[in-house]
């Protein structure tokens, strides 16, 4: 069965560092999702991207952040420089369509910035 | 704006027992409400839905009702099993073309044989 796969599961990084968390959706999804979840947080919703184009972004997706498709395959996620307050789980998710229920998600990755 | 309240964890329950997970939200107008699961190791995965009130979204013995009334989507199953053991997250996306899920802060459930 398709699924969302994202590396690496765990990223430590240090403060001021830039990270690039990567995801592949499953092949026919046009619409990607970037979610994160600070520890005994809820999940909150990042940036949803179709198009190669930004479609939604939340307060948090500031001029920090950044997406990117860049080879039709790979969904990514720019943090330019890194705060201890990013340390979180990021999720990517995909849709096959606009309007979608279920949204598919990958299984994370954990970033730590120290 | 909108938001999603579900009950604190964790849960830990024997197996055969009667699982509920409270879940209440906040939005404008009718949203669709959602349980997602996450197994160890695994994203998350849709579990049910509920797209207009009354509705009764159900899979794998899950059931939830989406009560306008009482603002709530509570999640229940009937006899529990070693293999339910994850993390389940309400959800509601709302009206008017926004594609992002508001989620609530999951509920990890344990189920011991």
């Amino acid at each position: 069965e398709p699924e969302v796969t994202q590396t690496p599961s765990h990223q430590v990084t240090q403060m001021g560092q830039e990270v690039i968390l990567r995801c592949v959706p499953i092949s026919n999804h046009l619409y990607f999702y970037w979610y994160r979840q600070i520890l005994g947080q809820k999940v909150e919703f990042l940036v949803s991207f179709y198009n190669n184009e930004i479609s939604e972004k939340s307060e948090i997706f500031d001029d920090q952040f950044s997406v990117e498709r860049p080879d039709g395959s790979n969904f990514t996620l720019k943090i330019r420089s890194t705060k201890l307050e990013d340390s979180a789980m990021y999720f990517c998710a995909s849709t096959e369509r606009r309007g979608a229920y279920e949204q598919y998600f990958g299984p994370g990755t954990r970033l730590t910035v120290t | 704006g909108d938001s999603v309240t579900q009950m604190e964890g964790p849960v830990t329950l024997s197996e055969e027992a009667f699982l509920t997970i409270n879940c209440t939200y906040t939005a404008t107008g009718y949203p669709s409400l959602f349980w997602y699961v996450q197994y160890p190791g695994e994203g998350l995965q849709l579990l049910l839905k509920a797209t207009k009130a009354d509705d009764k979204g159900s899979n794998k013995g899950f059931e939830a009702t989406y009560r306008k009334e009482t603002t709530s989507f509570h999640l229940e199953k009937g006899s529990v099993q070693v293999s339910d053991s994850a993390v389940y997250f309400c959800a509601l996306r709302a009206l008017g073309g926004s594609e992002k899920l508001v989620f609530g802060k999951g509920t990890k459930l344990t189920v011991n044989p």
